[in-house]
């Protein structure tokens, strides 16, 4: 089972460069997210997405966009790439349970991502 | 506003000793609860979850929490540690009153098993 795919799996970008983090998820799952990982903080939510058409803000969306394609896929965008945005990128998906927010939410392998 | 606190930083015990990382947090309403592990160069992966009932919950790999709603904590355990228990450990909690879907994350635990 592939569960939540995220490629490329490593990137190196000059600052200012532009960039698309790519998510797929195959359990038909409704909800999908996008989290930054920076050593002692934890996750960091960036986007998230409840359905598919919808997008919101999370925690730290400043200099990302994110577009939810369809069911499967929610790419995260880097229009005008910055230092402070080397880090760990997480996508992760999860199905809208009964009551909603009580199902996990299942992660793909991160995209590192270094910006010079 | 929901916020999760995780204490230590690190955790170290010795294989076959009892295994306890600490999670407390913070919501308006009633939480749901989670555990999640991380190992080097993988994502977070599911432990276990309160959501409502017995205040004990138990989990994949022998691994148990106990929701403590007067003290605020989720406290991670399991009778005995294993080297391979060894990883980056994240407490994550939503405010069921809260709209979306959104996890706020503790800062992580990393827990190191010795033989």
């Amino acid at each position: 089972n592939a569960g939540v795919t995220q490629t490329p799996k490593f990137q190196v970008l000059k600052t200012g460069q532009s960039m698309t983090l790519q998510c797929a998820q195959d359990m038909n799952h409704n909800s999908m997210y996008w989290y930054r990982q920076d050593p002692g903080m934890g996750l960091r939510l960036i986007y998230y997405s409840a359905s598919e058409g919808t997008t919101d803000k999370g925690e730290v969306p400043n200099g990302y966009n994110v577009s939810r394609l369809n069911k499967r896929e929610f790419s995260l965008r880097l229009e005008s790439a910055a230092p402070s945005q080397t880090s760990v990128y997480f996508c992760a998906s999860s199905a809208q349970g009964l009551g909603g927010g009580n199902q996990p939410q299942h992660f793909g392998d991160g995209t590192r991502l270094s910006i010079l | 506003a929901q916020s999760v606190a995780q204490p230590e930083d690190q955790v170290n015990v010795a294989e076959g000793n009892p295994l306890t990382v600490k999670c407390t947090y913070s919501v308006s309403g009633n939480p749901y609860l989670f555990w999640y592990v991380q190992y080097p160069n993988r994502g977070l992966q599911f432990l276990l979850k309160y959501i409502t009932g017995d205040n004990l919950v138990k989990g994949s790999y022998g691994f148990e929490a106990e929701f403590n709603k007067s003290q605020t904590s989720f406290h991670l355990k399991k009778p005995s540690a294993l080297v391979s228990d060894s990883a980056l450990y994240f407490c994550a909690v939503r405010d069921r009153t809260a709209a979306g879907n959104k996890l706020t994350f503790g800062g992580g635990t990393r827990v190191l098993v010795k033989p």
